[in-house]
């Protein structure tokens, strides 16, 4: 069975510097590798998703992910942070079948703090 | 495009009531699921629907719940009767069954209390 693992629940992170946000996940084959942002009352937005090729995905609002098939991780970061960055983050992950199965399991979410 | 659309917003509701909960879809997706989200248990998948047809209910906590996709533009989400422990954000998402590799896109979600 699939799952993944946000290692970290809350990440707090000065603007302007750097910030990386943890995923790790475990899945038979290849995997499809999502990444979603939940701010305060809203629903999960999408991101950037690595699907094949390129380690490096970039995605919305200046935020990438880097995928590494050697240590089972896809890692969020962006170069520099802003304060509307604060949010909670999803990684995600789901197994490439053929049977039309597009189910996708979830991490727990890390709550992302940006500090003025 | 309008995106997922989820009604109502909140709803507020004394135990025992019947809660009706609304989907419609991103127009030509084929695939849509109901989530559950708390703060005890995160989001939790309840059901999914590919082509109308349920795929996979195990995430269905109790009889108490049951989903129905009439048709491919409308998803409803019932709990009957309902109970203070079913309180929470339920979304909705739908995704294409060809050419985005599963990506969801979520609704606004639907914040319940049963009082």
């Amino acid at each position: 069975a699939q799952s993944v693992a946000q290692p970290e629940d809350q990440v707090n992170v000065a603007e302007g510097n750097p910030l990386t946000v943890k995923c790790t996940y475990s899945v038979s084959g290849n995997p499809y590798l999502f990444w979603y942002v939940q701010y305060p009352n809203r629903g999960l937005q999408f991101l950037l998703k690595y699907i094949t090729g390129d380690n490096l995905v970039k995605g919305s609002y200046g935020f990438e992910a880097e995928f590494n098939k050697s240590q089972t991780s896809f890692h969020l970061k962006k170069p520099s942070a802003l304060v509307s960055d604060s949010a909670l983050y999803f990684c995600a992950v789901r197994e490439p079948s053929g049977a039309g199965s597009y189910q996708l399991t979830f991490g727990k979410g890390t709550k992302l703090s940006v500090i003025p | 495009d309008a995106g997922v659309i989820q009604s109502p917003r909140h709803e507020v509701t004394e135990m025992g009531q019947e809660v009706t909960l609304r989907c419609k879809p991103i127009s030509g997706h084929n695939s849509l699921f109901w989530y559950r989200q708390t703060m005890m248990r995160g989001l939790e998948l309840l059901i999914y629907f590919n082509n109308n047809v349920p795929i996979d209910d195990s995430g269905m906590p109790e009889d108490r719940f049951s989903a129905k996709m009439p048709n491919a533009s409308f998803s409803t989400l019932k709990i009957q009767p309902s109970e203070p422990r079913d309180s929470a954000v339920y979304f909705c998402a739908s995704a294409a069954l060809a050419g985005s590799w599963g990506t969801q896109y979520f609704g606004p979600g639907t914040r319940l209390t049963v009082l």
